[in-house]
């Protein structure tokens, strides 16, 4: 079963807007990490915010993180429309000493040129 | 330099038969993760090597799946009298150190 949940499931906007997506999830985390999948191929990842982290910043991306409210979100400002497709946070729960993810189902976002 | 790559990228296989999936990770990447991704949901978690060392297979779905990782760098999973839930995209990690993975393109498997 997914870790958690994510908001909104679909999300359109124009070139040049900002896009922002919101996840929770259940358990205790080591960290959350976000990553894009396009159509048709693999996940890349795109950023990592530790426990004890609040806010990080990569490029046009922004990303928070309550742990209290066990939420993380997700800011892609002045959207592309290369930045169109699916976006999913994944969290590595305290003590997983695999590290494997677990995944939220995602936000698919469309940006139209 | 190369990344994580699988194939094949597409299978198409009847309700019954056993399929192969391939993973090369990228070279030297001790840890080796397998995800099943249902159409339009996140990636599962199937199971995870260190090495040769399968030290998680939890989220296998059955005795039906099975996975390998011999001499610590290609892996294959296997799926044994496939069913049509068994439909997914299988995507396949790979990674150097903690928490980062590599993802490959996935194998799209398809049960008639």
């Amino acid at each position: 079963s997914q870790q958690g949940e994510e908001d909104p499931q679909a999300l359109s906007i124009q070139e040049g807007e900002n896009a922002t997506m919101n996840c929770s999830y259940k358990t205790s985390i080591n960290n959350l990490q976000w990553y894009r999948q396009n159509s048709g191929r693999g996940l890349v990842h795109l950023i990592l915010i530790r426990s004890n982290e609040r806010e990080k910043h990569s490029g046009r991306l922004r990303v928070t993180l309550d742990t209290s409210k066990k939420s993380s979100s997700l800011l892609i400002t002045a959207s592309r429309a290369a930045d169109t497709a699916s976006y999913f946070c994944a969290t590595v729960p305290t003590g997983n000493a695999g590290n494997m993810l677990t995944f939220g189902g995602g936000t698919r976002l469309m940006v139209k040129p | 330099g190369a990344g994580v790559s699988q194939s094949p990228r597409y299978k198409v296989a009847k309700r019954g038969q056993d399929v192969a999936l391939r993973c090369d990770p990228i070279s030297g990447h001790v840890s080796l993760f397998w995800y099943q991704q249902a159409l339009g949901q996140g990636p599962e978690f199937l199971t995870y090597f260190q090495n040769e060392a399968q030290l998680d297979k939890s989220g296998l779905p059955s005795d039906r799946f099975f996975a390998e990782r011999p001499e610590g760098s290609v892996s294959t999973l296997k799926i044994q009298r496939t069913q049509q839930e068994d439909s997914a995209v299988y995507l396949c990690a790979s990674s150097p150190r903690a928490y980062e993975q590599y993802f490959g393109p996935g194998t799209r498997l398809t049960v008639t």
